[in-house]
């Protein structure tokens, strides 16, 4: 079955304490991008990746690291993580990027 | 910088009603726009999208129309169905060969039975 998954779906940690958030994806795609949601702002990229090795910042991204090692998968890290990181958090992946991404079923964070 | 406007925050339509959901883009070199849905507590998913060489595109109730030159486009529901409630984003893809994507805020549409 093609899809995203993201790991963990749920995660509650303490400033400064080091995550990760896994993405991996089966469809072969090229791009992949992590997104924020959050309440009246809708989806914000944070950053994005259009091949291996091969990683940009999106809207925001400042307290964030990605990298692409391999085509299927595309961590995001936070090194050290504050309050306003609280959110809802999509991993998705496209042909291109103009094309249709599909999405991760979301991690939620919560920083305290 | 770039952005995506999107109208109204949120919609309230009857059953059998059409809604009409409105986004303007700032990037005149944009030429990927989606529509995504998100149903509550689920991922948003694909359910319409049009590129910068066609004015409009359909798919049974669902259509959008593109005005390039005024840079807004809109997404069409027609026959709107309890179904149809849900949070609908319109996006763009930016900056130099569309490698950014950017949604709007978001409409959350109720249809009423």
């Amino acid at each position: 079955e093609a899809q995203v998954t993201q790991n963990p779906r749920y995660l509650i940690t303490v400033t400064g304490k080091k995550l990760t958030v896994t993405c991996s994806q089966n469809m072969n795609h090229e791009y992949m991008s992590w997104y924020r949601q959050d309440p009246g702002l809708g989806l914000r990229q944070i950053y994005y990746s259009m091949n291996v090795e091969v990683t940009d910042k999106g809207d925001v991204p400042e307290g964030y690291k990605v990298s692409r090692k391999e085509k299927r998968n595309f961590p995001l890290i936070l090194e050290s993580p504050s309050p306003n990181q609280t959110s809802l958090y999509f991993c998705a992946s496209s042909s291109t990027s103009e094309d249709e991404q599909f999405f991760g079923p979301g991690t939620r964070l919560t920083v305290l | 910088g770039e952005n995506v406007e999107q109208h109204p925050s949120t919609l309230s339509v009857q059953e059998g009603d059409s809604a009409v959901i409105k986004c303007t883009y700032s990037d005149s070199a944009s030429n990927y726009f989606p529509w995504y849905k998100q149903e509550l507590g689920k991922r948003p998913q694909l359910i319409i999208d049009i590129r910068s060489n066609v004015g409009e595109k359909k798919d049974q109730r669902i259509a959008v129309t593109l005005n390039k030159t005024a840079k807004h486009f809109s997404l069409h529901i027609t026959e709107t169905q309890p179904e149809d409630s849900a949070v609908y984003f319109c996006a763009a893809s930016v900056g130099t060969g569309g490698f950014k994507t950017i949604f709007g805020a978001g409409t959350r549409l109720f249809v009423k039975a």
